[in-house]
Order: structure tokens, then sequence, then C-alpha cells
């Protein structure tokens, strides 16, 4: 199976801040990667497809991008309601594994 | 609108067989856009990709469960099921049916159910 790891494994950042969280693969995976908000208590919501591509509705401060191993997901100009647990997973062979998770957290 | 929508018992006991469905309104599941999968999540812990459905009855698992899950559909319903078999308490989660697009060579899942809790307990 190919592994997905995200770091870091949890942060805290101000609103209006830039965020990054990156995720590298044990295997190349050209730009197979999607990304997921989980609000607590919530399901998943899609944010990102194709490393790169914003899924319709999500804000645009959402951006992605990567191909090989590494992968980044970028908020800018944190807003409250990005507090969230943000997951990549991989798309490329089955099954789809996802990383651990990054957890934010707004100061 | 599309929706989805897990069902099933939410306790099942130790050796038993876990068995949930996910409804579908909105959409048709025979669609050739799209697969339809099962993702689940042990409390306090992340995802893993149980596995997914087409409409031609093609089925893919996560080799880590394949000598225990079967995911099958029932088109007149538009639905598509969940079985684990002989269960233990490392299966307790909250188990998500989702749908997973496929666009061009990417496969993504856009939209997800809100989720239903399985405890195995005896």
């Amino acid at each position: 199976d190919i592994q997905m790891t995200q770091s870091p494994s949890s942060l805290s950042a101000s609103v209006g801040d830039r965020v990054t969280i990156t995720c590298r693969s044990n295997q190349t995976i050209n730009n197979y990667v999607n990304w997921y908000q989980q609000k607590p208590g919530k399901a998943p919501k899609l944010l990102l497809y194709a490393a790169s591509s914003l899924q319709s509705g999500v804000p645009s401060r959402f951006s992605g991008s990567g191909s090989g191993t590494d992968f980044s997901l970028t908020i800018n100009s944190l807003q409250p309601e990005d507090l969230a647990t943000y997951y990549c997973q991989h798309s490329y062979t089955t099954p789809y594994t996802f990383g651990q998770g990054t957890k934010l957290e707004i100061k | 609108q599309l929706q989805l929508q897990e069902s099933g018992p939410g306790l099942v006991k130790p050796s038993e067989t876990l068995s949930l469905t996910c409804t579908v309104s909105g959409a048709s599941i025979t669609s050739s856009s799209y697969y339809w999968g099962w993702i689940r999540q042990p409390p306090g812990k992340g995802l893993e990709w149980i596995g997914n459905i087409y409409y031609t009855g093609e089925t893919s698992y996560n080799p880590s469960l394949d000598s225990r899950v079967t995911i099958s559909e029932d088109t007149s319903k538009n639905q598509f099921s969940l079985q684990l078999h002989s269960v233990t308490a490392a299966d307790t989660a909250v188990y998500y049916c989702a749908r997973q697009a496929l666009a061009y060579y990417y496969y993504y899942m856009d939209v997800w159910g809100t989720g239903t809790t399985v405890t195995v307990s005896s």
C-alpha cells in the first residue's frame, strides 16, 4: 500500500495567517492527491482533487500544489471557520489511503 | 440535491456481521461517472478507505479487510451496502458512505453521508 505522511500533526495559527500543511507519499503518485476538511463531529468535505483543482464551492483561499511524492495544502488568510482536521488522500491505486490528519487550531 | 444516508444497527456483537446500507437520493447509482464507497473512522483516529462498487457490480476492497468485507448494490432501491464479517472491537468506528467521482483519471469522494456510529461489543 502507498503510505501518506502529513506534517505537522497539529498546528495553531491566528486569523489572517497563511498556513501550509504538507503530505508526502512513499512512492511517486503523479498528482493523484485529494485534500479533505473535517470539522468536529462532521463528515469530511472535499477541498481539492488532482493536487490543485479546487472543488466547486470551496473558498479560493484554499489552494494545493505538488507532484510526485510531495504535496501541500495552503490556506491563505485563515478564517475562524477553518478550525478542522485536514486529510490528504491519494487516488493513484487502491487502496486509497489517507494521511493521518493535521489538526488546525485557531489562536 | 444529492444526499447519501447510512443506516443500520449501532451495536454489533463480536464475531457477528456488521451490515450497513447507504441510500442515495438525487442521483442514480447506475451512473457510469461514479463509484460508491465506504470509509470508516475509529474513535479519535483517522480515515480508512474500506472499498467501493461500480454500477456494473465491480468491487474493490482494502486488502487489510478484503477477506471480511462485501460491498453490494440494489439498483432497484438506489442503495448500496456494506457487510463486514467476524467483527471485533477494532471495527468500532463511524462508517461513512460516499460518492467517488471519476474525472479523467482522477478519483475523489465529493459527496459524503453524515456517518453512522457502529460499536462492537457484547
